[in-house]
């Protein structure tokens, strides 16, 4: 079956941390998406890669970066976390042809 | 540019009635046009999707017909249960499948 697994379904980070959470899909897409979910405003997409090395920015990027060293592997990291960081990260992958596949999801609080 | 506008929720119905969840998109060409559901606590699982005009999408008992007339793809389902209960987004999607979504209808279904 195949996957896209988020390294943790539960986070609790305190304020200025740096935080890193990532992403494995093992369907060798090339198109991967970083989405913060809440409550009232839905998926806001904060940065998507299209290939190893690449990034774009979505709509919410502040306070954000992003690292895709390997095809199947995609990171967000939070410089310096923040209490209104808090909320449900997804991430997903897509490819031509194949719809957003998306992981559990990582619901993290920022205290 | 493109969006997708879904009716407000939450939707509450009891067990057996019928549902409909309204979405309706704008776009420049011919999106994909898909429905995820996300059952509480978990990441989002594609519903049912339909690529071209007047095809209809189906899965579970639930259907929605791509009408490019009316530029609308509403989810019915005939006969609810509990187990319906979760938060649907419609969503709409290029050639590469970057998708664009709607808020989300949170649906409530009282046995």
């Amino acid at each position: 079956d195949v996957k896209v697994t988020q390294s943790s379904r539960y986070l609790v980070k305190r304020t200025g941390e740096k935080v890193f959470l990532e992403c494995v899909q093992d369907m060798d897409h090339e198109n991967m998406f970083w989405y913060r979910q809440d409550p009232g405003l839905g998926l806001r997409l904060i940065y998507f890669s299209y290939d190893v090395k690449m990034k774009e920015k979505g709509d919410i990027p502040e306070g954000y970066s992003v690292s895709r060293e390997k095809k199947e592997r995609f990171s967000l990291i939070l410089e310096s976390a923040s209490t209104n960081q808090t909320s449900m990260y997804l991430c997903a992958s897509s490819d031509l042809g194949a719809f957003d596949t998306f992981g559990s999801g990582t619901r993290l609080t920022v205290v | 540019g493109d969006s997708v506008t879904q009716m407000e929720g939450p939707v509450t119905l009891s067990e057996e009635a019928f549902l409909t969840i309204n979405c309706t998109y704008t776009a420049t060409g011919y999106p994909s046009l898909f429905w995820y559901v996300q059952y509480p606590g978990e990441g989002l699982q594609l519903l049912l999707k339909a690529t071209k005009a007047d095809d209809k999408g189906s899965n579970k008992g639930f259907e929605a017909t791509y009408r490019k007339e009316t530029t609308s793809f509403h989810l019915e389902k005939g006969s609810v249960q509990v187990s319906d209960s979760a938060v649907y987004f419609c969503a709409s999607g290029d050639s590469n499948y970057q998708l664009i979504w709607g808020a989300g209808t949170k649906l409530i279904i009282k046995p």
